[in-house]
């Protein structure tokens, strides 16, 4: 079946620091979004990119859709304790006509005030 | 506006007892989702909805296992016997459309002793 990537695992940083994380996939997706998750809370959607090669800004947060449509990475930069959570990126394949989301397992922020 | 709101919030059970979780989307979406996340297994899809038909239950772990959606405004995951392996917290999430964008609900974290 189809599975996603994510990288790192988990990220322990100082505040300030940049942050990168990436995620790519075996197969093709028509979408690439970005979800965090605050502790206790469900996943919100930070960014969708819709097109191959699109790169997306949302305040601090980058997000591109990879040009093979296979992969995506998303950037923080100058983070701020907020930051923390878990960042899940998932994929959609439009033509399943469906809303299906492929998730990946997550990359969980901690970041030292 | 109200966001998905699902309920409890919390449920402590035994083994064996009858869990049933409620969704409630937002007005308008035409699609809903039942997730499941873990520590292990991370966010695993169990069914979804569109249009209050089940499109896809093949994440339903297995009978015991059922969710239905009477109307547009609401929907319920029933769980009959409930075992330990349950537990976990059960993420109700809506979509306007078949575009991927999600809305998650706070949760509902299952625990059964």
């Amino acid at each position: 079946g189809q599975q996603l990537n994510q990288s790192p695992q988990s990220m322990f940083i100082q505040e300030g620091e940049d942050v990168s994380m990436n995620c790519t996939s075996s197969s093709i997706f028509n979408t690439w979004l970005w979800y965090k998750q605050d502790p206790g809370e469900g996943p919100v959607l930070l960014i969708a990119l819709y097109k191959a090669g699109e790169l997306t800004s949302n305040g601090r947060l980058t997000a591109q859709f990879g040009i093979t449509r296979k992969d995506s990475f998303l950037n923080i930069s100058a983070s701020i304790p907020s930051d923390v959570g878990i960042y899940f990126c998932a994929g959609h394949l439009s033509s399943s006509n469906t809303g299906k989301l492929i998730f990946g397992q997550g990359t969980t922020l901690q970041v030292k005030p | 506006d109200a966001g998905v709101i699902q309920s409890p919030r919390h449920e402590v059970t035994e083994m064996g007892q009858e869990v049933t979780l409620r969704c409630k989307p937002i007005s308008g979406h035409n699609s809903l989702f039942w997730y499941r996340q873990t520590m292990m297994r991370g966010l695993e899809l169990l069914i979804y909805f569109n249009n209050n038909v089940p499109i896809d239950d093949s994440g339903m772990p297995e009978d015991r296992f059922s969710a239905k959606m009477p109307n547009a405004s609401f929907s319920t995951l029933k769980i009959q016997p409930s075992e330990p392996r349950d537990s976990a917290v059960y993420f109700c999430a809506s979509s306007p459309g078949l575009t991927g964008e999600l809305f998650f609900g706070e949760g509902s974290r299952l625990t059964v002793l």
